[in-house]
Order: structure tokens, then sequence, then C-alpha cells
């Protein structure tokens, strides 16, 4: 079954510590992919996205992703985290039709 | 650029009665807007897809006679929750795309949180 997979429920990091949420998908071909945060209570904001081309994109917020078509992957990155960036992220793909699917999600805490 | 809007940002409501809530694509035209459900600590749940114009596409297992969708305008859609139990209660977001359809971003609102009593 296609799906999106993101295997790491919840992530504690140290502030000023690098950070990589892992994202992996089961599709036929290559969908469009996206990185979407969510703060509590609130929607949805895209932090970047992958269409085609250069396979390392860099976001909003200082973070980047890369697509790692051989491992199926888009894990999202950031050098050095800020306590505003405790959130959270979901990996989202759109394979062969329109509409977005989701993974469960990434609970980033930050700890001073 | 790219905002979406919804309103309200909050509604409580007795079992029985219906709400509505709006999601509005405030700087952009938007042909297709999306109803997502999410539940406490988990993900998006595609609702319905909503093409302006046309009748909405419901995924698997969500009533449409319960969740009416009308999409008025390129800039309007609109979710109307009828009959609310307090099962419904939940965090409803849209999503609206822009004309460039497949390629183009959904760019989401804020949520409304619903809670039936």
């Amino acid at each position: 079954a296609q799906s999106v997979t993101q295997p790491d429920i919840h992530i504690t990091v140290s502030e000023g510590a690098s950070l990589e949420l892992r994202c992996n998908y089961s599709y036929g071909a290559t969908p469009y992919l996206f990185w979407y945060v969510q703060s509590p209570g609130q929607g949805l904001q895209l932090l970047l996205k992958y269409f085609s081309g250069d396979t390392l994109v860099q976001g909003i917020k200082g973070f980047e992703a890369e697509f790692k078509w051989s491992q199926s992957s888009f894990n999202l990155r950031k050098p050095s985290v800020h306590w505003s960036d405790a959130a959270e992220y979901f990996c989202a793909v759109v394979p062969n039709d329109y509409k977005l699917s989701f993974g469960a999600g990434t609970t980033v805490t930050v700890r001073a | 650029g790219a905002v979406v809007s919804q309103h309200p940002s909050w509604v409580i409501c007795k079992s029985g009665t219906s709400v509505k809530i709006e999601c509005r694509s405030l700087d952009f035209q938007a042909t297709t807007m999306f109803w997502y459900r999410q539940f406490p600590k988990q993900s998006l749940m595609l609702m319905a897809t909503s093409n302006e114009g046309s009748k909405a596409t419901y995924e698997q297992g969500v009533e449409k006679d319960k969740f009416l969708i009308n999409h008025a305008s390129l800039t309007l859609s609109t979710l109307t929750v009828t009959s609310a139990h307090p099962e419904d209660s939940s965090f409803y977001i849209c999503s609206a795309r822009g004309l460039a359809g497949v390629t183009d971003t959904q760019y989401f609102g804020p949520g409304t949180r619903l809670t039936v009593l």
C-alpha cells in the first residue's frame, strides 16, 4: 500500500543542537514531497517542498531536506535548533493524484 | 502572500445543531480547496476535495450528507457540519491550492476547533 512513514513519534533535542526528522514514502514513482510544521492549535506552515531538480532543498527558518531516491526518503534537517522550533512536523506527499497524504507526524521538544 | 483564513477559529455548539465553517483564500484564487480533520495528537485526515463550481469529492467513510461543502467562488469554500454530535468534535483545517494545479502548493488555514456538547 502507498504510504508515508515518519518513524519517530517524538524527538527531544537540546537548544543549539542539530535536528534530523526522518520521512520515508512508498509509491511507484517519485511523488511531490513536502514538509509542514504545526504549532499547537494552529494550522500548517510549509517549510519546504521538492518537485524535481536539486535533491537538497532549502526552506524557511533554516531548515533543509534531502531527497534520496534510492532510499525513498526525504529527511528534514536543521543545524542548530531554537526553542521556537518546538512543534509538530509533518511530512507529506502528493503521488500521482493531487491529494496530499500525510505522515503521522513527529513531535519535537526543545530543552534549554 | 498565499494566506488562507478560517472563520470561526473556535465554536461550541449543542448537539443536534449545525455549524458552518468558512475557508477563504485572501490573496490568491483557489480552484481547489481541501477539508481535513485532525484529532488530538494525530495527523490530518482528508475529508473532501472541493472544486469551484462543482460538487465536492468525499473520501471513503466521510458522510456527504453530514459534512456539506460548498465552493461558491474561487476564494471561498464552506463546510457545514449538520446535526452535530459530540463525536464530531475535532479540529477542522482547510487548505487551498492555486491555479497552477498539482504542482501548486497547498496553503493551510489556521484551523477551527469544534466542540459539540
